[in-house]
């Protein structure tokens, strides 16, 4: 069975700081697939990423990266000069047996 | 031009009524999912959908009936409505069978039991 954990339950930072949510997941799958997803405070879920297990390469986009570390079950989200905008909370998720389970959220809020 | 749009966006309804939630996806896909989220933001899959037959029942009590027409569609039936049934329901779709495409989630209905 998949198991997705995010630690950090509450994060606040000052605007324009860096900020990194963490993410580690569980699979015996050999192929697997991990996403992140945003919730903004009106609710509904926006993709942000796809990953899957075949691809280490990081990602960046935009104030947006990403690591993914098969060596330690991590696949973290980076914010860069965060934005008011980005307070949010945000799902990590992983995809096996048919489904995606998703991990508790990290709620992020960035103080102006 | 919503990709997955979902009616009611909020429903509140008494104990023990019987209630309906609409989902409909333009975007071509084969996959439709219900997923739902309780007051602690926690998301659980409840079913899913493959051109049109069942793939998971994620042992959802039998109150709820999910109903495919085609596969566009995947309507949520919920029957004696209880408190607990209190949540924000989101229904989804992917491309393909399931196989980890990416999933579109709707902008979600709040479904409020009194």
């Amino acid at each position: 069975a998949q198991k997705v954990t995010q630690a950090q339950t509450e994060i606040s930072v000052v605007e324009k700081e860096d900020v990194t949510l963490d993410c580690v997941y569980e699979t015996r799958d050999t192929t697997y697939y991990l996403f992140w997803y945003k919730q903004p405070p009106s609710g509904e879920l926006v993709f942000l990423i796809r990953r899957n297990s075949f691809d280490e390469q990081n990602e960046i986009s935009g104030r947006y990266s990403w690591n993914f570390q098969k060596s330690t079950s991590s696949f973290n989200f980076t914010i860069t000069a965060s934005q008011v905008v980005d307070s949010a909370v945000y799902f990590c998720a992983s995809f096996g047996n048919e489904k995606l389970t998703f991990g508790t959220g990290t709620r992020l809020t960035i103080i102006p | 031009d919503t990709a997955v749009s979902q009616t009611p966006k909020y429903l509140v309804t008494q104990m023990g009524n019987d209630k309906s939630i609409k989902c409909e996806q333009n975007l071509g896909h084969d996959t439709m999912y219900w997923y739902k989220q309780d007051s602690k933001k926690f998301l659980k899959i409840m079913f899913s959908y493959n051109n049109k037959e069942l793939i998971i029942n994620e042992t959802v009590p039998n109150r709820f009936s999910p109903k495919s027409p085609d596969k566009a569609h995947l309507n949520l039936h919920i029957n004696s409505l209880e408190l607990g049934d209190s949540a924000v329901y989101f229904c989804a779709s992917s491309h393909g069978p399931p196989k980890g495409n990416t999933i579109y989630f709707g902008e979600g209905s709040w479904l409020t039991v009194v």
